[in-house]
């Protein structure tokens, strides 16, 4: 059963537009929450994450909100430019038997339009 | 240049013939672990080493062996590959048991392995 979902395998956005990526989650133990990206031939970065102390956070043209109660978080992305062109992975963690390694969304595939 | 850094980036081999992707890390980093990728499945961890003789399987070990008897290396085994572990492979390490959860992981650039 799947702990985290990326229910749009993909999404389709025109460039100077905000794109809106949504992840849900089903454990409650899960504390800390984060967002990779990837190009095609290379391996996932690093792109944000957030604390479950939070429900906002903000770098540059990414924010990453948080709500618990829904066990919802969103990457939102503006204004969008072609190169954020990726596949992106949201990731949670949280402690079991002291050890947090993070469980991945299945990705999803956005494509920013020129 | 911190990294991780995987190899062969592309490998075909036949059914049983036993194969070694390597993985090497330069940050000194503790914590290790291999993942696949596969098209609608997302990343998937095969195994995971949080110190120099410390390994652990996780969520698709089957067909997989590791082995870390050094901080920087961690390689995976498959021993006698099938098709169905065609895939993506992915090695990546973090600094800390929180596993990046501030800064996130590194990864390396990927192995495209396909097994005939």
């Amino acid at each position: 059963d799947q702990q985290v979902k990326q229910n749009s395998p993909s999404l389709s956005v025109q460039e100077g537009r905000i794109s809106i990526l949504n992840c849900d989650y089903t454990n409650s133990m899960f504390d800390y929450f984060l967002w990779y990206k990837k190009y095609p031939a290379e391996g996932p970065t690093f792109l944000i994450s957030i604390s479950s102390i939070k429900d906002k956070n903000e770098d540059g043209r990414f924010t990453v909100f948080l709500n618990k109660s829904a066990k919802h978080l969103s990457l939102h992305i503006v204004p969008s430019q072609p190169g954020d062109s990726a596949v992106y992975f949201c990731a949670a963690s949280g402690s079991s038997g002291g050890s947090y390694i993070p469980t991945f969304g299945r990705g999803t595939s956005l494509i920013v339009h020129p | 240049e911190a990294q991780v850094t995987q190899n062969p980036r592309y490998l075909i081999t036949v059914t049983g013939k036993k194969l070694t992707v390597t993985c090497s890390q330069n940050m000194n980093h503790e914590y290790m672990s291999w993942y696949r990728q596969d098209p609608g499945l997302g990343l998937r961890q095969i195994y995971y080493s949080m110190n120099v003789e410390v390994t652990d399987k996780g969520d698709v070990p089957e067909g997989y062996k590791v082995s870390r008897k050094e901080k920087r290396n961690f390689p995976l085994i498959l021993e006698s590959p099938s098709p169905n572990q065609t895939s993506l492979y992915f090695c990546a390490s973090s600094l800390s048991r929180g596993w990046g959860r501030n800064y996130g992981y590194t990864f390396g650039s990927g192995t495209r392995l396909t097994v005939v």
